[in-house]
């Protein structure tokens, strides 16, 4: 079965410190993955996904397929950053169902 | 362009009590989805449609029914509703094909007392 871990609720971390948001899967074929971002009052709107291979906002994210893991990185966190972030997976060819993770909450103190 | 259009925003319902929540995008997107939102369950799936005329169970249906109008609707009715599905409900849409995004409704708050 498809799964998605984000083994973090809470991840507090200071402004202009690195920030990495753990995000492993389990599936046995080539998923598609992404991240998406909730800001306060916003919607659910895509962060970025790993066959982009694009940095959006300065994260980044790389699949590891042998780890089977997605994890987000940034290396300088700002304030605005603070926000749910949610891992996701698609099963291509197979369904069109998404599962998240159970996200993870980034507070970015100043 | 509205993109993810949800109604109501906010309801209040007393247990037994019977909603449907509408979903409609402009998108012309193919799939439509419902997931639940709870503290520390992250977003679930209840149901989906991957293109009009069809839909199937997701993670978590059980108390719900859904209905793909047409293209453009998908709406998630609560029959019985019990305190259990107080939760916020996400409405989404996508292309339908290909690795493609999601597109997600502003949410609606139902309490179920």
């Amino acid at each position: 079965a498809q799964r998605v871990t984000q083994p973090e609720k809470l991840l507090s971390v200071f402004k202009g410190a690195p920030v990495e948001l753990k995000c492993n899967y389990s599936y046995s074929g080539s998923p598609e993955l992404f991240w998406y971002v909730q800001y306060s009052r916003q919607r659910l709107q895509l962060l970025l996904r790993h066959i982009s291979r694009e940095s959006i906002k300065g994260f980044t994210a790389d699949l590891n397929k042998g780890e089977t893991s997605f994890h987000l990185k940034k290396p300088f966190a700002q304030e605005e950053d603070s926000a749910m972030y949610y891992c996701a997976l698609r099963a291509p060819l197979i369904t069109y169902k998404y599962i998240f993770g159970t996200g993870t909450r980034l507070k970015v103190l100043a | 362009n509205a993109g993810v259009t949800q109604t109501p925003k906010f309801q209040v319902l007393k247990t037994g009590q019977s909603m449907t929540l509408q979903c409609a995008q402009d998108m012309n997107h193919n799939s439509m989805y419902w997931y639940r939102q709870d503290p520390g369950m992250g977003l679930r799936l209840i149901y989906y449609s991957a293109s009009e005329g069809t839909t199937d169970k997701g993670e978590v249906p059980n108390g719900y029914n859904v209905s793909r109008l047409n293209k453009r609707e998908f709406s998630l009715r609560l029959e019985s509703a019990a305190p259990s599905q107080t939760s916020v409900y996400f409405c989404a849409s996508s292309v339908g094909s290909g690795a493609n995004v999601l597109t997600f409704g502003a949410g609606s708050r139902l309490t179920v007392l």
